[in-house]
């Protein structure tokens, strides 16, 4: 079963402005991850958000993480058309023998100009 | 990018045939995983490698085997596939814990 849940599952909204993505998860995690997929291609590291921290910045990317709410988001300030693409969170735990990342369904985010 | 280089990337079989996916690194990291990626499935984890010789199953394991005989290489196996196991399949790299992954570009799979 997944683990984590986006919302919205689609997402449209014009050059410049906020993109706001939400992600739910269930049971306890390491960090939290979240990647972008472009069309036809595959996943892309944007930033991890240990389970000891409450918010993260990485340019225009900002992430929080409410550990006590099981749910992060994923804020992309000032968008552009080259933002469109589909966000997954993904939630790690640490096994006896790796950390195994949990995918949520994504959001898919359309930018237009 | 992460040097990582999957092989085929598209390749059209029909059922009960054996299908091998190849996933090479460059970059000597010990841990390698491979995914499906279905509609309203989002990526979930067949089998992965935490180092030579040492593999372990994921959440959708049954069909499929691995192989790692050597870091550099993570070879996936579908002993006779069959129509539910069209998909794209994405190979992932992490070099150590709370460090994040990186993908490869994706085979698509179909089965008829």
């Amino acid at each position: 079963s997944q683990q984590g849940e986006e919302d919205p599952q689609a997402l449209s909204i014009q050059e410049g402005e906020n993109a706001t993505m939400n992600c739910s998860y269930k049971t306890s995690i390491n960090n939290l991850q979240w990647y972008r997929q472009n069309s036809g291609r595959g996943l892309v590291h944007l930033i991890l958000i240990r389970s000891n921290e409450r918010e993260k910045h990485s340019g225009r990317l900002r992430v929080t993480l409410d550990t006590s709410k099981k749910s992060s988001s994923l804020l992309i300030t000032a968008s552009r058309a080259a933002d469109t693409a589909s966000y997954f969170c993904a939630t790690a735990l640490n096994t006896g023998t790796a950390s195994k990342l949990t995918f949520g369904t994504g959001t898919r985010l359309q930018v237009t100009l | 990018d992460a040097g990582i280089t999957q092989s085929p990337r598209h390749k059209v079989t029909e059922t009960g045939t054996p299908v091998t996916l190849r996933c090479h690194q460059t970059e000597n990291h010990r841990y390698m995983y491979w995914y499906r990626q279905d509609p309203g499935h989002g990526l979930r984890l067949i089998h992965y490698s935490y180092g030579v010789k040492d593999t372990d199953k994921g959440e959708v394991s049954d069909g499929y085997s691995v192989s790692r005989s050597k870091t550099e290489d993570f070879l996936l196996t579908l002993e006779s596939a069959t129509s539910s196991q069209t998909s794209v399949y994405f190979c992932a790299i992490r070099a150590e814990s709370n460090q994040p992954q990186h993908f490869g570009d994706g085979t698509r799979l179909s089965i008829l």
